[in-house]
């Protein structure tokens, strides 16, 4: 079956510094995975996906994941993180069967 | 419309009562899932309809949970007799086709409360 995992309830980091939310994926065959972001008391919205291709995927609001088949990884990375970046971050697997499972959820805190 | 539009945003509800949440698609999807996020639960797949076919009912957690979809669009959640734990959001979300091609674009959720 296909699942991931987030392995940190919570982040927090200080504004301007980089940022990694990390999560790790247990797959059959090929990984397609997504990140979502939600902010407080509003639905899910979509930060980018790795499907094939480059390692390095480049998403919304300045947010890039590295997908590594090794270590079987997929974490969340920012350069600089900004106060307006803390909310929750889910990451997901597609399902063969058409549907995203979803993580457990980070939540970031970013403090200025 | 331009997203994913979701109904009731707020409902509160006696314990015992039926309640009914309404999801409308962006134009044109095909696909449309509903999704419950629970605190400590997580995201929780419910139901997902693609076309014509047959739905995936695999995650509706009891037979008090139905869903339908009217006419390839509109769908509606229907909780039967409603119990505490049902309290959350319900998430629907919806995307042009199935298929990683295609992003899932998520509503902003009904919160429901039973009391």
């Amino acid at each position: 079956a296909q699942s991931v995992a987030q392995p940190e309830d919570q982040v927090n980091v200080a504004e301007g510094n980089p940022l990694t939310v990390k999560c790790t994926y247990s797959v059959s065959g090929n990984p397609y995975l997504f990140w979502y972001v939600q902010y407080p008391n509003r639905g899910l919205q979509f930060l980018l996906k790795y499907i094939t291709g480059d390692n390095l995927v480049k998403g919304s609001y300045g947010f890039e994941a590295e997908f590594n088949k090794s270590q079987t990884s997929f974490h969340l990375k920012k350069p600089s993180a900004l106060v307006s970046d803390s909310a929750l971050y889910f990451c997901a697997v597609y399902n063969q069967g058409g549907k995203l499972i979803f993580g457990q959820g980070t939540e970031l805190s970013v403090k200025p | 419309g331009a997203g994913v539009s979701q109904s009731p945003s707020n409902k509160v509800t006696e314990k015992g009562k039926d309640v009914e949440l309404r999801c409308d698609p962006i134009s044109g999807h095909t696909a449309l899932y509903w999704y419950r996020q629970s605190l400590g639960q997580g995201l929780e797949f419910l139901i997902y309809f693609q076309g014509n076919s047959a739905p995936d009912k695999s995650g509706l957690p009891s037979d008090r949970f139905s869903a339908e979809r009217t006419g390839g669009s509109v769908s509606t959640l229907t909780i039967q007799r409603t119990q505490q734990e049902d309290s959350a959001v319900y998430l629907c979300a919806s995307s042009l086709r199935e298929g990683t091609l295609y992003t899932i674009y998520f509503g902003e959720g009904s919160w429901l409360t039973v009391v």
